[in-house]
């Protein structure tokens, strides 16, 4: 069974602090992604990678960085949270070209509340 | 920038009822996704077209090129089917665009 998963489902953290959010796909997919999910807004890409050590900026880049140092992991950093970002992050993975090729795969989703 | 526009917002139906769903988008596009969102957030993958109609199961997705426009039905609806659907469309080598998403619940 191909899986997705986040390392945390559920965090709370402090304006300022520092917070990693893990992604780690099973299926040797060439392409992940982070999204962020907000109340009224449709998912909104915030990084993506094409290949390990590969990273270009989505929509919504301001305030975070990424890491892919090995092809199963993408990791999503906030250097300093804001309480602007408190919100759903969902990862992804496909495989192939970008999105173009077929079906999506998501993660459980990682619901950081930054107080 | 393609705008995604789902509607209804929100749908509550009583199971075994019919269930339509509705997707429409500005500019051409080489994909559409159909997605299902649970409570809790995971995301699952329900459908991919570029033309025509799928099928699997009790789900039907149908797309009208010319017309920028995709509908998700459900047949025999169950409460199991109670979830956010999300539609997205890739445009050239765009980025996904994803709507907002349809509420439904099916009410046993």
């Amino acid at each position: 069974d191909v899986k997705v998963t986040q390392s945390s489902r559920y965090l709370v953290k402090r304006t300022g602090e520092k917070v990693f959010l893990e992604c780690v796909q099973d299926m040797d997919h060439e392409n992940m992604f982070w999204y962020r999910q907000d109340p009224g807004l449709g998912l909104r890409l915030i990084y993506f990678s094409y290949d390990v050590k590969m990273k270009e900026k989505g929509d919504i880049p301001e305030g975070y960085s990424v890491s892919r140092e090995k092809k199963e992991r993408f990791s999503l950093i906030l250097e300093s949270a804001s309480t602007n970002q408190t919100s759903m992050y969902l990862c992804a993975s496909s495989r192939g070209l970008a999105e173009l090729t077929g079906e999506l795969f998501f993660g459980e989703g990682s619901r950081l509340t930054v107080l | 920038k393609n705008e995604v526009e789902q509607s209804p917002q929100n749908l509550t139906a009583q199971e075994g009822e019919f269930i339509t769903i509705n997707c429409s988008y500005s500019v051409g596009i080489s994909a559409l996704h159909w997605l299902q969102q649970h409570p809790g957030g995971g995301i699952v993958s329900l459908f991919m077209l570029s033309s025509g109609k799928k099928k699997h199961g009790r789900l039907i997705a149908t797309i009208n090129i010319q017309e920028k426009h995709s509908s998700l039905h459900i047949t025999a609806s169950h409460p199991r089917d109670s979830a956010v659907y999300i539609c997205a469309v890739l445009a050239g080598n765009e980025k996904l665009t994803f709507g907002t998403g349809t509420r439904l619940t099916i009410i046993p």
